[in-house]
Protein backbone atom coordinates (compact mmCIF):
# COMPACT_ATOMS: atom_id res chain seq x y z
CA UNK A 1 0.00 0.00 0.00
CA UNK A 2 1.40 3.18 -0.64
CA UNK A 3 2.30 5.05 2.37
CA UNK A 4 4.15 7.52 4.45
CA UNK A 5 6.96 6.52 6.65
CA UNK A 6 8.69 8.93 9.42
CA UNK A 7 11.98 7.71 10.85
CA UNK A 8 12.87 7.61 13.59
CA UNK A 9 9.69 6.93 14.94
CA UNK A 10 11.44 7.77 18.51
CA UNK A 11 14.57 9.39 19.82
CA UNK A 12 15.66 11.04 22.84
CA UNK A 13 18.58 13.34 22.66
CA UNK A 14 20.31 16.46 24.36
CA UNK A 15 19.62 20.34 24.09
CA UNK A 16 22.18 21.77 21.30
CA UNK A 17 22.56 18.53 19.11
CA UNK A 18 21.53 18.77 15.95
CA UNK A 19 18.52 16.08 14.79
CA UNK A 20 16.90 15.23 11.31
CA UNK A 21 13.52 13.63 10.98
CA UNK A 22 12.78 12.57 7.92
CA UNK A 23 9.38 11.67 5.77
CA UNK A 24 9.34 9.24 2.89
CA UNK A 25 6.04 8.58 0.66
CA UNK A 26 5.18 6.30 -1.46
CA UNK A 27 1.87 7.68 -2.42
CA UNK A 28 3.05 10.32 -5.78
CA UNK A 29 1.97 13.25 -3.70
CA UNK A 30 3.50 16.60 -5.16
CA UNK A 31 2.36 17.94 -1.39
CA UNK A 32 4.22 17.94 1.69
CA UNK A 33 3.84 18.97 5.30
CA UNK A 34 5.78 18.88 8.72
CA UNK A 35 3.50 19.42 11.61
CA UNK A 36 4.62 19.19 15.42
CA UNK A 37 1.10 18.48 17.32
CA UNK A 38 1.28 19.38 21.26
CA UNK A 39 -0.76 18.61 24.41
CA UNK A 40 -3.68 21.33 24.26
CA UNK A 41 -1.94 22.90 21.29
CA UNK A 42 -3.14 20.92 18.43
CA UNK A 43 -1.69 20.75 15.21
CA UNK A 44 0.87 23.80 13.93
CA UNK A 45 2.23 23.51 10.36
CA UNK A 46 5.96 24.17 10.64
CA UNK A 47 6.95 23.87 6.57
CA UNK A 48 5.41 22.75 3.65
CA UNK A 49 6.09 22.23 -0.01
CA UNK A 50 4.32 21.77 -3.21
CA UNK A 51 7.40 20.20 -5.15
CA UNK A 52 10.72 20.11 -4.65
CA UNK A 53 11.76 23.45 -5.85
CA UNK A 54 8.73 25.32 -3.36
CA UNK A 55 9.12 25.17 0.28
CA UNK A 56 7.26 27.50 2.83
CA UNK A 57 7.20 28.50 6.13
CA UNK A 58 4.17 27.29 8.39
CA UNK A 59 3.67 29.16 11.70
CA UNK A 60 5.81 28.09 13.63
CA UNK A 61 8.97 27.48 11.33
CA UNK A 62 11.43 29.58 13.79
CA UNK A 63 14.32 27.17 15.43
CA UNK A 64 13.48 24.49 12.33
CA UNK A 65 14.89 23.66 8.68
CA UNK A 66 13.46 21.69 5.71
CA UNK A 67 14.96 19.79 2.97
CA UNK A 68 12.39 18.44 -0.29
CA UNK A 69 15.41 16.06 -1.52
CA UNK A 70 12.91 14.54 -3.99
CA UNK A 71 9.57 14.23 -4.51
CA UNK A 72 8.96 11.79 -2.02
CA UNK A 73 11.28 13.13 0.92
CA UNK A 74 10.61 15.82 3.29
CA UNK A 75 13.12 16.26 5.99
CA UNK A 76 13.25 18.15 9.20
CA UNK A 77 16.01 19.55 10.68
CA UNK A 78 16.62 21.15 14.42
CA UNK A 79 20.42 22.72 13.92
CA UNK A 80 20.39 23.07 17.85
CA UNK A 81 17.86 21.69 19.79
CA UNK A 82 16.51 23.10 22.59
CA UNK A 83 13.51 21.93 25.24
CA UNK A 84 10.77 23.44 24.18
CA UNK A 85 10.88 21.90 20.85
CA UNK A 86 9.83 18.22 22.65
CA UNK A 87 6.88 17.17 20.98
CA UNK A 88 5.08 14.66 18.44
CA UNK A 89 6.47 15.41 15.18
CA UNK A 90 3.91 14.58 12.09
CA UNK A 91 4.61 14.32 8.20
CA UNK A 92 1.84 14.59 5.71
CA UNK A 93 1.09 14.61 2.35
CA UNK A 94 -1.70 15.49 -0.08
CA UNK A 95 -2.28 15.63 -3.68
CA UNK A 96 -2.25 19.15 -5.34
CA UNK A 97 -6.07 19.29 -4.38
CA UNK A 98 -4.82 19.83 -0.93
CA UNK A 99 -7.07 17.33 0.56
CA UNK A 100 -7.21 14.95 2.05
CA UNK A 101 -4.19 15.16 4.08
CA UNK A 102 -2.13 11.69 4.52
CA UNK A 103 -0.27 11.78 7.99
CA UNK A 104 2.63 9.36 8.72
CA UNK A 105 2.44 7.49 12.03
CA UNK A 106 4.46 10.41 14.10
CA UNK A 107 8.02 10.96 15.27
CA UNK A 108 7.91 11.06 19.29
CA UNK A 109 11.01 13.75 19.93
CA UNK A 110 12.26 14.44 23.36
CA UNK A 111 15.07 16.65 24.14
CA UNK A 112 16.66 16.90 27.82
CA UNK B 1 -5.87 35.65 9.28
CA UNK B 2 -7.97 32.19 10.44
CA UNK B 3 -8.32 30.69 13.18
CA UNK B 4 -10.43 27.27 14.67
CA UNK B 5 -11.90 27.17 18.21
CA UNK B 6 -13.04 23.90 20.13
CA UNK B 7 -14.19 24.99 23.44
CA UNK B 8 -13.98 21.26 24.84
CA UNK B 9 -10.18 20.09 25.69
CA UNK B 10 -12.75 16.50 26.51
CA UNK B 11 -16.07 15.43 26.21
CA UNK B 12 -17.39 12.60 28.15
CA UNK B 13 -20.51 10.43 27.29
CA UNK B 14 -22.30 7.53 27.88
CA UNK B 15 -22.59 4.60 25.52
CA UNK B 16 -25.40 5.31 23.63
CA UNK B 17 -25.66 9.19 24.19
CA UNK B 18 -25.51 11.52 21.46
CA UNK B 19 -22.27 13.28 20.59
CA UNK B 20 -21.70 17.01 19.48
CA UNK B 21 -18.09 18.08 19.24
CA UNK B 22 -18.00 22.04 18.63
CA UNK B 23 -16.30 23.51 16.40
CA UNK B 24 -16.51 27.43 15.86
CA UNK B 25 -14.04 28.96 12.92
CA UNK B 26 -13.45 32.89 11.95
CA UNK B 27 -12.19 33.24 8.17
CA UNK B 28 -12.74 36.31 5.77
CA UNK B 29 -13.80 34.25 2.43
CA UNK B 30 -15.26 31.12 1.52
CA UNK B 31 -14.12 28.19 4.44
CA UNK B 32 -13.54 24.39 4.18
CA UNK B 33 -13.90 22.78 6.74
CA UNK B 34 -12.87 19.05 7.96
CA UNK B 35 -12.98 16.68 10.64
CA UNK B 36 -9.91 14.48 11.56
CA UNK B 37 -9.67 11.84 13.80
CA UNK B 38 -6.70 10.36 15.39
CA UNK B 39 -7.34 7.00 17.50
CA UNK B 40 -5.01 5.65 20.17
CA UNK B 41 -1.97 4.36 18.44
CA UNK B 42 -2.98 5.18 14.88
CA UNK B 43 -2.22 7.72 12.23
CA UNK B 44 -4.25 11.12 12.27
CA UNK B 45 -6.69 10.67 9.51
CA UNK B 46 -9.55 12.39 7.74
CA UNK B 47 -13.09 11.61 9.13
CA UNK B 48 -15.38 13.68 6.89
CA UNK B 49 -15.52 17.31 4.97
CA UNK B 50 -18.36 19.41 4.49
CA UNK B 51 -18.39 19.92 1.01
CA UNK B 52 -19.13 15.67 0.86
CA UNK B 53 -22.34 16.14 3.06
CA UNK B 54 -21.77 12.63 3.74
CA UNK B 55 -22.04 10.88 7.31
CA UNK B 56 -19.33 8.77 8.07
CA UNK B 57 -19.19 5.74 10.78
CA UNK B 58 -22.40 7.98 11.75
CA UNK B 59 -21.16 10.99 12.25
CA UNK B 60 -22.25 14.37 10.10
CA UNK B 61 -21.16 17.77 10.02
CA UNK B 62 -23.49 20.79 8.77
CA UNK B 63 -21.54 24.34 8.16
CA UNK B 64 -23.30 26.59 9.06
CA UNK B 65 -21.84 29.76 7.71
CA UNK B 66 -24.47 32.42 10.03
CA UNK B 67 -23.07 30.74 13.35
CA UNK B 68 -19.61 30.21 11.95
CA UNK B 69 -19.88 26.85 13.12
CA UNK B 70 -19.12 23.11 11.70
CA UNK B 71 -19.78 21.20 14.98
CA UNK B 72 -19.53 17.27 14.64
CA UNK B 73 -22.80 15.21 15.40
CA UNK B 74 -23.43 11.69 15.86
CA UNK B 75 -26.91 10.21 17.40
CA UNK B 76 -25.46 7.18 19.57
CA UNK B 77 -22.34 7.24 20.79
CA UNK B 78 -20.24 3.53 20.29
CA UNK B 79 -17.07 3.43 22.39
CA UNK B 80 -14.77 2.95 19.80
CA UNK B 81 -15.45 6.44 18.77
CA UNK B 82 -13.49 7.41 22.22
CA UNK B 83 -10.32 9.53 20.02
CA UNK B 84 -9.10 12.75 19.38
CA UNK B 85 -10.87 14.61 17.33
CA UNK B 86 -9.31 17.86 15.63
CA UNK B 87 -11.94 20.30 13.31
CA UNK B 88 -9.47 21.50 10.43
CA UNK B 89 -10.29 25.12 8.03
CA UNK B 90 -7.92 25.11 4.52
CA UNK B 91 -7.26 28.24 3.25
CA UNK B 92 -7.33 28.01 -0.34
CA UNK B 93 -6.73 31.71 -0.49
CA UNK B 94 -3.57 32.49 -3.06
CA UNK B 95 -3.48 29.08 -3.27
CA UNK B 96 -1.45 28.09 -0.55
CA UNK B 97 -4.09 25.34 0.80
CA UNK B 98 -2.84 25.35 4.01
CA UNK B 99 -4.53 23.42 7.08
CA UNK B 100 -5.40 25.36 9.75
CA UNK B 101 -6.00 22.97 12.98
CA UNK B 102 -7.85 23.13 16.25
CA UNK B 103 -6.53 22.53 19.54
CA UNK B 104 -8.59 19.13 19.94
CA UNK B 105 -11.31 17.53 21.76
CA UNK B 106 -11.22 14.14 23.15
CA UNK B 107 -14.15 12.18 23.24
CA UNK B 108 -14.24 9.40 25.57
CA UNK B 109 -17.46 7.12 25.60
CA UNK B 110 -17.66 5.71 28.72
CA UNK B 111 -19.47 2.03 28.63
Amino acid sequence: DADVTQTPRNRITKTGKRIMLECSQTKGHDRMYWYRQDPGLGLRLIYYSFDVKDINKGEISDGYSVSRQAQAKFSLSLESAIPNQTALYFCATSDRRGQPQHFGDGTRLSIL
Amino acid sequence: AQRVTQPEKLLSVFKGAPVELKCNYSYSGSPELFWYVQYSRQRLQLLLRHISRESIKGFTADLNKGETSFHLKKPFAQEEDSAMYYCALRDSGAGSYQLTFGKGTKLSVIP
